[in-house]
């Protein structure tokens, strides 16, 4: 079985552009998360999404935004971008929304803004 | 607050144990994790354990989970150079996961 799929996986852009990252989940997985993983930090939680709603955000300006679809895969959309966005953007599927659910993480989006 | 503390460097010869230690503060997390981390990958699940256990082993690794103390530990049996990576605790306390800043484990020969 497929894991979980990202794309692009890398992407450079300039100051003030935007950008829209993709994940699709393991099939069968109803939720899907996404983190920003700064150089030599752990993962950080952006946005937690089930059955297309927000289920959970972290401490992210309004310029992150993300959106779930009818097939579960979901974008990740960062406007204005400010030199300090660039890392790795990790998306992880689970089965449910339950704490207890592991959560299977995608190889990542790396995203430099110049 | 929530928090989760790891040592950033470990460095061990091929062939012994690698020990990577965790503290973390939320007692509500059902399951603690340690996830691996390659060089320009994504994080790979290595193994969890339920809030209620003491350890687990699962092939080359231990883990072992001190309620009281907050304090989580990962064994590595016969450290292989394969084993070179991050290494992260993560802790879930509510609707998202909590993960330390990483153990980088550096093998030597």
């Amino acid at each position: 079985d497929a894991g979980v799929t990202q794309s692009p996986t890398h992407l450079i852009k300039t100051r003030g552009q935007h950008v829209t990252l993709r994940c699709s989940p393991i099939s069968g997985h109803k939720s899907v998360s996404w983190y920003q993983q700064v150089l030599g930090q752990g993962p950080q939680f952006i946005f937690q999404y089930y059955e297309k709603e927000e289920r959970g955000r972290g401490n992210f300006p309004d310029r992150f935004s993300a959106r779930q679809f009818p097939n579960y895969s979901s974008e990740l959309n960062v406007n204005a971008l400010l030199l300090g966005d660039s890392a790795l953007y990790l998306c992880a599927s689970s089965r449910d929304i339950h704490s207890t659910d592991t959560q299977y993480f995608g190889p990542g989006t790396r995203l430099t803004v110049l | 607050g929530e928090d989760v503390e790891q040592s950033l460097f470990l460095s061990v010869r091929e062939g012994d144990s690698s020990v990577i230690n965790c503290t973390y503060t939320d007692s509500s997390s059902t399951y603690l994790y340690w996830y691996k981390q390659e060089p320009g990958a994504g994080l790979q699940l290595l193994t969890y354990i339920f809030s209620n256990m003491d350890m687990k082993q699962d092939q080359r690794l231990t883990v072992l989970l001190n309620k009281k103390d907050k304090h989580l530990s990962l064994r590595i049996a016969d450290t292989q150079t394969g084993d070179s990576a991050i290494y992260f605790c993560a802790e879930i306390p509510g609707d998202k996961i909590i993960f330390g800043k990483g153990t980088r484990l550096h093998i030597l020969p």
